[in-house]
């Protein structure tokens, strides 16, 4: 049974840098073909895909946000990472991860609970 | 704006079939795929690569593609039906996933 969690903080300041772990299980990120990747909404509105890795450490972004994110994984944690630079009230949101089984495919099939960041001074 | 075009929402009588549209260049080289969400819960994928259905959906639920346009069609809505959905693809490039800005769908 696949499943994801994410974990993080759920309050941030303007300008500081978010940090988000997701921490999967029932399946590998060393499997060929495998991915996880972030994918937020905020608050009525619609899913925005932000980055993804994949088993072989390739790794895709939002063009529109590639300059504030970094993603990574540790294989052997059962974990991927988001990083999210300079952030602002207008990212506030819930930031979810997300399988994704194949590489050529652009779907994602197990999501996580998803966390509600909150951008505030 | 989106690569991928939705209509923001759209209708059906209880029984009645329904088709829900998403729009893109990228479309007419990639396969859709297909989430429901409703309020509060995460999104559930419903159709994935043209026209697959995950174990545990309805076969009410199907895919389908013509040019640069993908549909989700419901036969036989359901009140459980009721919920927003949203189209993904690849960007026009290839490289990357990309969602459609979501259809609210209401079951009369």
């Amino acid at each position: 049974q696949i499943t994801l969690k994410e974990s993080g903080p759920t309050l941030v300041k303007p300008t500081q840098t978010l940090t988000l772990t997701c921490t999967f299980a029932g399946f590998s990120l060393s499997t060929n073909g495998v991915g996880v990747g972030w994918i937020r909404q905020p608050p009525g509105l619609a899913l925005e895909w932000l980055a993804l890795i994949y088993w072989d450490d390739d790794k895709r972004y939002s063009p529109s946000l590639e300059s504030r994110l970094t993603i990574t994984k540790d294989t052997s944690k059962n974990q991927v990472v988001l990083t999210m630079t300079n952030m602002d009230p207008e990212d506030t949101a819930t930031y979810s991860c997300a399988h994704a089984p194949d590489y050529y495919g652009a779907y994602f099939d197990y999501w996580g609970q998803g966390i509600l960041v909150t951008v505030s001074s | 704006s989106s690569e991928l075009t939705q209509d923001p929402a759209v209708s059906v009588a209880l029984g009645q079939t329904v088709r829900i549209t998403c729009q893109g260049d990228s479309l007419r080289n990639y396969y859709a795929s297909w989430y429901q969400q409703k309020p509060g819960q995460a999104p559930i994928l419903v159709i994935y690569a043209k026209n697959n259905r995950p174990s545990g959906i309805p076969d009410r639920f199907s895919g389908s593609r013509s040019g640069n346009t993908a549909s989700l069609t419901i036969t036989g809505a359901q009140a459980a039906d009721e919920a927003d959905y949203y189209c993904t693809s690849r960007d026009s490039s290839g490289n990357h996933p990309v969602f459609g800005g979501g259809t609210k769908l209401t079951v009369l």
